[in-house]
C-alpha cells in the first residue's frame, strides 16, 4: 500500500516568514495529493490539493508543488500569520476515495 | 449548511466494554469514511462506504471493530471489548457531489480506562 512520510514534525516560524512542509510517497500510482489543516479540537479541513498532471498550484498565500519523478510534494505558506498555526497533514491516493496520510506537522507562528 | 456531526464528542469507557460512535454525514453525500487518529499521529483509514456498494473494510485493525451505514446516511462504528490501545480520536468524513474533498466531523475522543 501507499506510505506517506512528512517532515518536519514541528515547525516554528516568525510571523511574516515562509513555512515549507515536505512529503514523500511510495506508490507511483498515486495521482491525488491533498493538504489538510487541523485546528485544535476540530476535524481536518482541506486547504489545497493537486493532481499528478499538474506541477504546481497556488491559492493566495498557499502553494503546493509536486515532483512525480522523485515522488515528493510540498506545501508552501508565505507571509505566515498567527491564524496559520495548526497541524497540517499531507495525503496521497491512487484514486479519490482512499487516502494515506502523513503523520502531520505542527506549525507555530510566533508573533 | 450543516456539516458532518459526530456523537458523542467524548467517551470514557472501561476496558472490555463495547462502544458505539455515531456519524451524521452531510446530506446527500454518498461516500463516508472512518479514520482513527492516535495522539501525535496521522489519520489511519478504517473503513469506507460508497452508496450501496460493499464497504472497504481493509483498514479495520481487528474483528472487534465493525461499522454500519443505514439507509445510506448515518453510520455507526462499533468497538467491542475495548482495549486501552483503542484510545484515540475517531474521525468521520463524507464526500459527495463529484468533489474530491472529504469533509470531516469534529471527531469523538475515546478513552479506555
Amino acid at each position: 500500500g501507499e506510505n506517506v512520510e512528512q517532515h518536519p514534525s514541528t515547525l516554528s516560524v516568525q510571523e511574516g516568514d515562509s513555512a515549507v512542509i515536505k512529503c514523500t510517497y511510495s506508490d507511483s500510482a498515486s495521482n491525488y495529493f491533498p493538504w489538510y489543516k487541523q485546528e485544535l479540537g476540530k476535524g481536518p479541513q482541506l486547504i489545497i490539493d493537486i493532481r499528478s498532471n499538474v506541477g504546481e498550484k497556488k491559492d493566495q498565500r498557499i502553494a503546493v508543488t509536486l515532483n512525480k519523478t522523485a515522488k515528493h510534494f510540498s506545501l508552501h505558506i508565505t507571509e505566515t500569520q498567527p491564524e496559520d498555526s495548526a497541524v497540517y497533514f499531507c495525503a496521497a491516493g491512487a484514486n479519490d476515495y482512499k487516502l494515506s496520510f502523513g503523520a502531520g506537522t505542527t506549525v507555530t507562528v510566533r508573533a | 449548511g450543516a456539516g458532518v456531526s459526530q456523537s458523542p464528542s467524548n467517551k470514557v469507557t472501561e476496558k472490555g466494554k463495547d462502544v458505539e460512535l455515531r456519524c451524521d454525514p452531510i446530506s446527500g453525500h454518498t461516500a463516508l469514511y472512518w479514520y482513527r487518529q492516535s495522539l501525535g499521529q496521522g489519520l489511519e483509514f478504517l473503513i469506507y462506504f460508497q452508496g450501496n456498494s460493499a464497504p472497504d473494510k481493509s483498514g479495520l485493525p481487528s474483528d472487534r471493530f465493525s461499522a454500519e451505514r443505514t439507509g445510506g446516511s448515518v453510520s455507526t462504528l462499533t468497538i467491542q471489548r475495548t482495549q486501552q490501545e483503542d484510545s484515540a480520536v475517531y474521525l468521520c468524513a463524507s464526500r459527495g457531489g463529484g468533489s474530491n474533498e472529504q469533509y470531516f466531523g469534529p471527531g469523538t475522543r475515546l478513552t479506555v480506562t
